[in-house]
């Protein structure tokens, strides 16, 4: 069955990086369109970035766009996301989530358990 | 950007209980309108997308209706483990946006 596992958050100092990771089991993340989704603390959900099944198709919020990364490891059947220039308002728990359909109509079927990422000094 | 507005933002029913919540968009979106069903501490689950299509292995007791820009998730004779947030989510204009919930408290 599809699981998604997160890793990689933390506590990190505003302007500073981390990268997520998302490990992939019962199917292929190559052959899938995936997502990362954020939620901060007691608050709402927040679409973040998409990379569809072709590789070549990524997407940003306009909150994240130039800053964060979306890729994947074929070969780990992992995907990632890369944070660069982190602000505290980019506080969540950052899940990574597979789309309904493998091209990536947006509809999230999947989720992993999230991620905490806190920016904070 | 498109608003996804969601009411109430909470309500208290009892088990064996009908409710429904509501679901507005902005602006039309179709049958592009999806619901997700979040536990505290946990990942959102996907219950119904299209706007009526139950998801496999969610029970019969929800349903979803609606198209365009009003849409109802109705939860019939209600469970212990229903209750829970509830999130709306449109898939029809970047930035593919959420409600900001139905909190389902038990009475």
């Amino acid at each position: 069955q599809v699981q998604l596992v997160e890793s990689g958050g933390g506590v990190v100092q505003p302007g500073g990086s981390l990268r997520l990771s998302c490990a992939a089991s019962g199917f292929s993340v190559s052959r899938s369109a995936m997502h990362w989704v954020r939620q901060a603390p007691g608050k709402g959900l927040e679409w973040v970035a998409i990379i569809r099944n072709d590789e070549t198709n990524k997407y940003y919020s306009d909150s994240v766009r130039g800053r964060f990364t979306i890729s994947r490891d074929n070969s780990k059947n992992t995907l990632y996301l890369q944070m660069n220039s982190l602000r505290p308002d980019d506080t969540a728990v950052y899940f990574c989530a597979k789309d309904l359909d493998d091209y990536g109509d947006y509809v999230f079927a999947y989720w992993g358990q999230g991620t905490l990422v806190t920016v904070s000094s | 950007d498109m608003q996804m507005t969601q009411s109430p933002s909470s309500v208290s029913a009892s088990v064996g209980d009908t409710v429904s919540f509501t679901c507005r968009a902005s602006q039309y979106i179709s049958h592009y309108l999806h619901w997700y069903q979040q536990k505290p501490g946990k990942a959102p689950k996907l219950l119904i997308n299209g706007a009526s299509a139950l998801r496999s292995g969610v029970p019969s007791r929800f349903s979803g209706s609606g198209s365009g820009t009003d849409f109802t998730l109705t939860i019939t004779s209600l469970q212990p483990e229903d209750f829970a947030t509830y999130y709306c989510q449109q898939s029809f204009i970047a930035p593919y946006t959420f409600g900001q919930g139905t909190k389902l408290e038990i009475k």
